[in-house]
């Protein structure tokens, strides 16, 4: 099946830091990967659509500038808080979309990356 | 609007008994998609099943049920004979084009399974 990978898998950083995230399709190319935001007890929050060769859209409220992405490659997007602060520390979810399959709805979730920021 | 809920935020049982996890999303499309995913302690969501809209059929996998109801809008979820390691929480999730083509999910279900 698909893999997707997520790397740091947790990172502690000082406020006012930056922080990248990887995720990586393994075994097949992506065209459009998502990243989401999960604070604790809660549900996962789309932050932006990530497509590959053009600018990632963002959803309402999250700020393109503290969230920067990057999706350089059909394999690759990455997710960098920049400035971090402790509101920021939550867990990090993306996700990718084979380019290949004909199901457009189907995603295949990254392993997640928990952020704390001190 | 686009919308799932799951009004069950925290489900305790014991192990063995049978539990139902509701699902209900709002939709103004005629084609839509609907999924559950489980997301263990450690994390990482886990695919369960994907339901189109046009596919109404009730589905079994092992201890796990799904039943689609469009009638109400209920896509509800049963997992048979319990056990500790199905303690997660769960979230049901809606595809649509008029979500812009993006996965919304529900709030979630906790459940947790005593031995």
């Amino acid at each position: 099946g698909a893999v997707v990978s997520q790397h740091p898998s947790w990172v502690i950083c000082k406020s006012g830091t930056s922080v990248k995230i990887e995720c990586r399709s393994l075994d097949f190319q992506a065209t459009t990967m998502f990243w989401y935001r999960q604070f604790p007890k809660q549900s996962l929050m789309l932050m932006a659509t990530s497509n590959e060769g053009s600018k990632a859209t963002y959803e309402q409220g999250v700020e393109k500038d503290k969230f920067l992405i990057n999706h350089a490659s059909l394999t690759l997007s990455t997710l960098t808080v920049t400035s971090a602060h402790p509101e920021d520390s939550s867990f990090y979810i993306c996700s990718a979309r084979d380019r290949t399959s004909g199901s457009y709805n189907e995603q295949f979730f990254g392993p997640g990356t928990r952020l704390t920021v001190l | 609007a686009q919308k799932v809920t799951q009004a069950q935020t925290e489900i305790s049982v014991v192990e063995k008994e049978d539990v139902t996890l509701d699902c209900v999303y709002e939709t103004r499309d005629t084609t839509y998609y609907l999924f559950w995913y489980k997301q263990p302690p450690s994390g990482e969501l886990v695919f369960l099943i994907r339901r189109n809209s046009f596919d109404e059929q009730n589905e079994i996998s092992g201890r796990y049920s799904w039943n689609f109801q469009k009638s109400t809008s209920s896509f509800n979820f049963t997992i048979t004979a319990s056990q500790v390691v199905d303690s997660a929480v769960y979230f049901c999730a809606l595809f649509s084009s008029g979500g812009y083509n993006k996965l919304i999910f529900g709030a979630g279900t906790r459940l947790a399974v005593h031995p």
